[in-house]
């Protein structure tokens, strides 16, 4: 079955420590897979995803197949970092299929 | 212009009523999606048109939910007979177009109560 595990629905780190935001993931096929962010009374946006391999905001997120996961990290974290993040999969039928999300808050 | 819009913002109605929700997709995305966010959940797919057909109905709950994009543009989604399980966010997306590389751009929602 297709799913998307987000262990954790709380993350909370102070302002400059770095950030690693767990997915993992379970798909028969080749993968594409895509962070959304949710900042307070926002709409849900794409961050990145992972074929373009590219960093937004200071976020990086590289897809290990080999542990079926696809970790979001940054270094230093920023306090309007403060969000909901999902891990999405979008699988063959073009449909994305979310994990349950990570409440990130950064402390000053 | 402006990107995708979802009316109404709210919606309380009452057990057994039938409630429509309207999503008018960014002009000229031929791809539209339907998810469900039910409270401490991540979005839950439901129906998934390219152009005017769904493509893919298979997230719809029962046969209370139906979906319609009669012109390719605005999509409604229709449920009948509401109880209060059907209390959620409703999300519309739409995309260029399907495949990889797509970039599939949410509204705000509509906000569901059934009392």
């Amino acid at each position: 079955a297709q799913r998307v595990t987000q262990p954790e629905k709380l993350l909370s780190v102070f302002k400059g420590a770095p950030v690693e935001l767990k997915c993992n993931y379970s798909y028969s096929g080749s993968p594409e897979l895509f962070w959304y962010v949710q900042y307070s009374r926002q709409r849900l946006q794409l961050l990145l995803r992972h074929i373009s391999r590219e960093s937004i905001k200071g976020f990086t997120a590289d897809l290990n197949k080999g542990e079926t996961s696809f970790h979001l990290k940054k270094p230093f974290a920023q306090e309007e970092d403060s969000a909901m993040y999902y891990c999405a999969l979008k699988d063959n039928t073009d449909k994305l299929i979310f994990g349950t999300g990570t409440r990130l808050q950064v402390f000053p | 212009g402006a990107g995708v819009s979802q009316t109404p913002s709210n919606k309380v109605t009452e057990k057994g009523k039938y409630v429509e929700l309207r999503c008018d997709p960014i002009s000229g995305h031929t791809a539209l999606y339907w998810y469900r966010q039910s409270l401490g959940q991540g979005p839950e797919f439901l129906i998934y048109f390219q152009g005017t057909g769904a493509a893919d109905d298979s997230g719809l709950p029962n046969d209370r939910f139906f979906a319609v994009r009669p012109e390719g543009s605005v999509s409604t989604l229709k449920i009948q007979r509401t109880e209060r399980g059907d209390s959620a966010v409703y999300l519309c997306a739409s995309s260029l177009g399907w495949g990889e590389n797509t970039e599939a751009f949410f509204g705000q929602g509509t906000r569901l109560t059934v009392v």
